[in-house]
């Protein structure tokens, strides 16, 4: 199975930071079906991003992906105080999908 | 409304099984593949399965295979999640998401908790 791993595990900025969160496959993602996905504290989790750079409906401009390969990126321009939770990325290329461990986006 | 709710979380001992279900509404739910998520006690998401829209085609996580099998009912809206041999690292809270574009997407349920413990 596809093997994903993420950097930081956690990642202390303010608000109106930059944010990047790293996201590393064990194979590369021809397709590049990777997505990004935010989960706040006892909530479901929310699709941000999808196919590497598409925006889920709803999804505000600041959150923008990248990366191709092995090798992905979430990017927050400017952190909103609601920004700060946990992010997974998700390979759903190959079967058995996999998520990442996740990053702890906290505050500074 | 557009909305998916998952129900038949619960305690049950070790080797035990449990049935659980996603219901959805507010849309046509036989256009639409389901996938399962959980997310145990301090880890990360994993990844279940996923069931086509029409029921055809499941995949597994490897950790499931041949232990969870995922099934649907479109003339009830339902989609189905038959878990056997529990272990205690199966204990989780369980989500269900429709599928958009290949992925688990913009509509999830609430979730619902499955405790396995002696």
């Amino acid at each position: 199975e596809v093997v994903l791993t993420q950097s930081p595990g956690t990642l202390s900025l303010s608000p109106g930071e930059r944010a990047t969160l790293s996201c590393r496959a064990s194979q590369t993602l021809s397709g590049n079906f990777l997505a990004w996905y935010q989960q706040m504290p006892g909530q479901a989790p929310r699709l941000l991003l999808y196919v590497t750079s598409s925006r889920a409906p709803g999804i505000p401009d600041r959150f923008s992906g990248s990366g191709s390969g092995t090798d992905f990126t979430l990017t927050i321009s400017r952190l909103e105080p609601e920004d700060f939770a946990v992010y997974y990325c998700h390979q759903y290329e190959t079967s058995p999908f996999t998520f990442g461990p996740g990053t702890k986006l906290a505050f500074k | 409304q557009v909305q998916l709710v998952e129900s038949g979380g619960g305690v049950v001992q070790p080797g035990g099984s449990l049935r659980l279900s996603c219901s959805g509404s507010g849309f046509i739910f036989s256009n639409y593949g389901l996938h399962w998520v959980r997310r145990a006690p301090g880890r990360g998401l994993e990844w279940m399965g996923l069931v086509s829209y029409d029921g055809r085609d499941k995949n597994y996580a490897d950790s499931v295979k041949g232990r969870f099998t995922v099934s649907r009912d479109n003339s009830k809206s339902t989609v189905y999640m038959q878990m056997n041999s529990l272990q205690e690292d199966d204990t989780a809270v369980y989500y269900c998401a429709r599928d958009f574009f290949g992925t688990a997407g913009n509509v999830w349920g609430q979730g619902t908790l499955v405790t396995v413990s002696s």
